[in-house]
């Protein structure tokens, strides 16, 4: 139980391009999706929290217009980094919760992203 | 001020060794204690620990929180080479995970 998958594994774009990825809890109901970076060699950094069907609240150095978080459903978020650039380029990884009094969060497989 | 800090930042042990890592946090709205062991890709979730649940045990590999110090220990036993990775202690406030940097653990056989 408890699995999260994320989309595309990986992908390769163009300066300028925007990309999606989604995040699904396929098991589960996550009533709150995390959104992380994470750099080579640095731990995970959290870049929003967002609960279905409301606007995510992104930490503090994080662009909302360049990082469109949206948690449509229970089951599905997706983060869009629009207007993409190299320094853009890293690891996304996306959690998942179920909420109530649980503090544990699932991850996803990460996607690796790579703007030209 | 980093709010969660592990030690140490790397390991280099031979298989059958035992290991233990250590983790301290900031006491500020703390709820909860986490660890999980990050391979290749994301991270996978080992252990939850909270004023209510200091120890936790799960065939080699346990963990303790020692909540008068504000630190937790990971201890793996009889270390096998699939054991390398970097393992990583999370403080839970409200709801929200902070990441140390994590230990990168490598077994050799």
């Amino acid at each position: 139980g408890a699995v999260v998958s994320q989309h595309p594994s990986r992908v390769i774009c163009k300066s300028g391009t925007s990309v999606k990825i989604e995040c699904r809890s396929l098991d589960f109901q996550a009533t709150t999706m995390f959104w992380y970076r994470q750099f080579p060699k640095k731990s995970l950094m959290l870049m929003a929290t967002s609960n279905e069907g409301s606007k995510a609240t992104y930490e503090q150095g994080v662009e909302k217009d360049k990082f469109l978080i949206n948690h449509a459903s229970l089951t599905l978020s997706t983060l869009t980094v629009t207007s993409a650039h190299p320094e853009d380029s890293s690891f996304y990884i996306c959690s998942a919760s179920s909420g109530g009094r649980t503090d544990t969060q699932y991850f996803g497989p990460g996607t690796r992203l790579t703007v030209l | 001020e980093d709010k969660v800090v592990q030690s140490p930042l790397s390991l280099v042990v031979h298989e059958g060794d035992t290991v233990t890592l250590n983790c301290s946090y900031e006491v500020t709205n703390f709820r909860s204690l986490l660890w999980y062991k990050q391979e290749k890709k994301a991270p996978t979730f080992l252990f939850m620990l909270t004023s209510s649940g200091i120890e936790k045990k799960s065939g080699r590999l346990s963990s303790i929180l020692d909540k008068k110090e504000l630190s937790s220990i990971l201890n793996i036993t009889a270390t096998q080479t699939g054991d390398s990775a970097i393992y990583l202690c999370a403080r839970s406030s409200n709801y929200k995970l902070t990441f140390g940097k994590g230990t990168l653990l490598t077994v050799n056989p």
